[in-house]
């Protein structure tokens, strides 16, 4: 089994200013991580994978996250954020032979200020 | 490519009705994932159906149950409706297991 704490439920933040979402797993096997957005009224939508190999992975909108295979995390980074990113942002782990059961965390409102 | 499509959008039900929620996946994809989100509990996922047969079944009572058809369009069934039972109701589909998953807008559920 799985679990995802992401450490922080709201993050306020200025516009253009750098942000760091976090997120730690705990699994007894091997695991994918995933980063989903939900904007309001919204389903989730895809921001970045890790799956294996470079443990950088780069996804959409600017967005970063590294996998720390020693310290169980999978941080998501943007280095400058705009309005536009206000929304909530979930972490999402799969053990390799779980197919596409996802346990997510329970998110971060990212909140954006002009 | 149209995307996943899940109908109809809101329904309000009362305690002890039943309610049967409908997901179309984006063409080509056969496996078929739903999920429940609610302000307490968070996202947590209900099950998976690939090319017609259950992979994955959350921890959920039986009450709630799903089917595949042979178009890969997907239903879930939850009879017996509870208060509990009021949520955002999530259907993903990907064209294979663990591939990227793309979630439709959603169903919400209110029991009253």
């Amino acid at each position: 089994a799985q679990s995802v704490t992401q450490l922080d439920s709201q993050v306020p933040v200025f516009e253009e200013a750098p942000v760091e979402l976090r997120c730690n797993y705990s699994s007894s096997v091997s695991v994918y991580l995933f980063w989903y957005v939900q904007y309001p009224n919204q389903g989730l939508q895809l921001l970045l994978k890790y799956l294996s190999g470079s443990t950088l992975v780069k996804g959409i909108n600017g967005f970063e996250a590294e996998f720390n295979k020693s310290q169980t995390s999978f941080h998501l980074r943007k280095p400058s954020v705009h309005i536009s990113d206000t929304a909530e942002y979930f972490c999402a782990v799969s053990g390799v032979n779980a197919g596409n059961m996802l346990t997510f965390g329970g998110g971060t409102r990212l909140m954006v200020k002009p | 490519k149209a995307g996943v499509t899940q109908t109809p959008r809101y329904l309000i039900k009362t305690r002890g009705q039943q309610v049967t929620l409908s997901c179309s996946p984006i063409s080509g994809h056969r496996s078929v994932s739903w999920y429940q989100q609610t302000p307490g509990q968070g996202l947590q996922f209900l099950f998976e159906y690939f090319s017609e047969t259950q992979r994955n079944k959350g921890n959920f009572p039986g009450r709630f149950s799903g089917r595949q058809f042979s178009n890969s369009r997907s239903e879930m069934n939850v009879s017996t409706l509870e208060l509990g039972d009021s949520a955002l109701y999530l259907c993903a589909s990907s064209i294979r297991s663990y591939n990227e998953q793309f979630f439709g807008p959603g169903t919400r559920l209110t029991v009253l």
